[in-house]
């Protein structure tokens, strides 16, 4: 089945860099986009970037924009997320969603259980 | 960039009962080409990831429970449950996919009363 598992997260000092890691399993990550999405504590769901099914296209939201890189590696099934210059309010749950088909606007229907990213000093 | 604002905030509501959330955009997020509104519900409880419910505004998920209906065109959504079961509490959101960056709304909590 359909699955989705992120890791890399863990806690770091202001300004530092942490690259996250999204496995999928039973089906084929060339053929969607996938999405990055976080929830900081206590707050809503924020979308934060997005790579088109076959990587040549990469969009982000304006909060990580220059400093968040989002990369795929066909070979591994497994898209990344590379955070430098990482800020306190980076802290949350990141989670990985594929889009539904190959168009890169579209719903996402299976998420991964996320992993924590912790900034503090 | 489009700013998602929905409404209300939380909201309680009796067992059975009918539960309305609403979602306005700042921008139409009708593609008129195929007349698809780009537009998502999603439902989050808390240590599990968020589900898709209805996209396209108003296309029910496979396995979604049709208590779960979604309406609305251009700016303006609304998610209703039309019978609110005990398992229904959570954050429900909406979220855009028609334009990048794409956005989501703050969220609406939804109670048991």
């Amino acid at each position: 089945q359909v699955q989705l598992v992120e890791s890399g997260g863990g806690v770091v000092q202001p300004g530092s860099s942490l690259r996250l890691s999204c496995a999928a399993s039973g089906f084929t990550l060339s053929n969607h986009p996938l999405h990055w999405v976080r929830q900081a504590p206590g707050k809503g769901l924020e979308w934060v970037a997005v790579t088109s099914f076959d990587g040549s296209n990469q969009f982000y939201a304006d909060s990580v924009k220059g400093r968040f890189t989002i990369s795929r590696d066909t070979s591994k099934n497994t898209v990344f997320v590379q955070m430098d210059s990482l800020r306190t309010e980076d802290t949350a749950v990141y989670f990985c969603a594929r889009g539904i088909g190959v168009a890169l606007a579209g719903p996402l229907d299976h998420w991964g259980q996320g992993t924590r990213v912790t900034v503090s000093s | 960039d489009i700013v998602m604002t929905q409404s209300p905030d939380s909201l309680a509501v009796s067992l059975g009962e009918r539960a309305t959330i609403n979602c306005k955009s700042s921008q139409s997020v009708l593609f008129n080409s195929n007349n698809k509104n780009y537009l998502t519900w999603y439902q989050h409880k808390p240590g599990q990831p968020p589900k898709l419910l209805i996209y396209w505004a108003s296309t029910r998920e496979s396995g979604v429970p049709d208590r779960f209906s979604g309406s609305g065109s251009g700016t303006d959504f609304t998610l209703t449950i039309s019978s609110l079961q005990a398992e229904d509490v959570a954050v429900y959101y909406c979220h855009q996919y028609f334009r990048t960056p794409y956005t989501f709304g703050q969220g609406t909590r939804v109670e048991i009363k």
